[in-house]
């Protein structure tokens, strides 16, 4: 079956914007799991969606939010972009969280300049 | 804030060289410890997912154990070939948080 995907791969914009980051789980699955991933920072969680509803969310600012769509997709929107939000953002689907196993997307590299 | 410690941070071994890495966790609120292998230009792959103390798994050549009252995993390879080099990450998972917590994970490089 298809894996996780994730759009797009890389994007690039200016401090002040926003940006919208997809991502379409195992069908399925209903639990997708958002990761920010900076150098030597390791995977920070962001937030945690199950079936449309905001399970858990890390410690980040509020610019930071999600939502999940009745098909399970999912999308992440930053607003106000900083240049410390460049990272690899990572999106993983399971059947039910965080007692399965993780499938991982191939990431979105943001680049904020 | 949960801590999850991994080490060493990066190895370097031989072709045929065994090794093993130490992944330690909060011995309390334990639902689950995972480990993960992340190849350079890959997503992360899950290995195990490891729930009760004592537990051990295993997939080919690698395998990992689990100490629940004490707080760490250890994940082994034996005989490491190229192809397993990577980062290997392991995740802690409490119910009480509902999320999982990554390390910053073990860098292993095989050479020949």
């Amino acid at each position: 079956k298809a894996g996780v995907t994730q759009t797009p791969r890389y994007l690039i914009k200016t401090r002040g914007q926003q940006v919208t980051l997809s991502c379409s789980p195992i069908s399925g699955h209903r639990s997708v799991s958002w990761y920010q991933q900076t150098p030597g920072q390791g995977l920070q969680f962001l937030f945690e969606y199950f079936s449309e509803t905001q399970r858990n969310k890390g410690n980040f600012p509020g610019r930071f939010s999600g939502r999940q769509f009745s098909n399970s997709r999912s999308e992440m929107n930053v607003s106000t972009l900083e240049l410390g939000d460049s990272a690899l953002y990572l999106c993983a689907s399971s059947s039910s969280g965080g007692l399965d196993e993780q499938f991982f997307g191939p990431g979105t590299r943001l680049t904020v300049l | 804030i949960l801590n999850v410690e991994q080490s060493p941070q990066s190895l370097h071994v031989q072709e045929g060289d065994s090794t093993n890495f130490t992944c330690s966790f909060p011995s309390s609120n334990f639902y689950a410890l995972h480990w993960y292998r992340w190849e350079t230009a890959k997503s992360p792959e899950a290995l195990f997912v490891m729930t009760l103390n004592g537990d051990e798994k295993k997939k080919g050549r690698i395998s990992a154990t689990l100490n629940t009252k004490e707080g760490y995993s250890y994940l082994y390879i034996k005989g490491s070939q190229p192809e397993d080099s990577a980062t290997y990450l392991c995740a802690f998972y409490t119910g009480t948080a509902s999320k999982l917590t990554f390390g910053t994970g073990t860098r292993l490089q095989v050479t020949l």
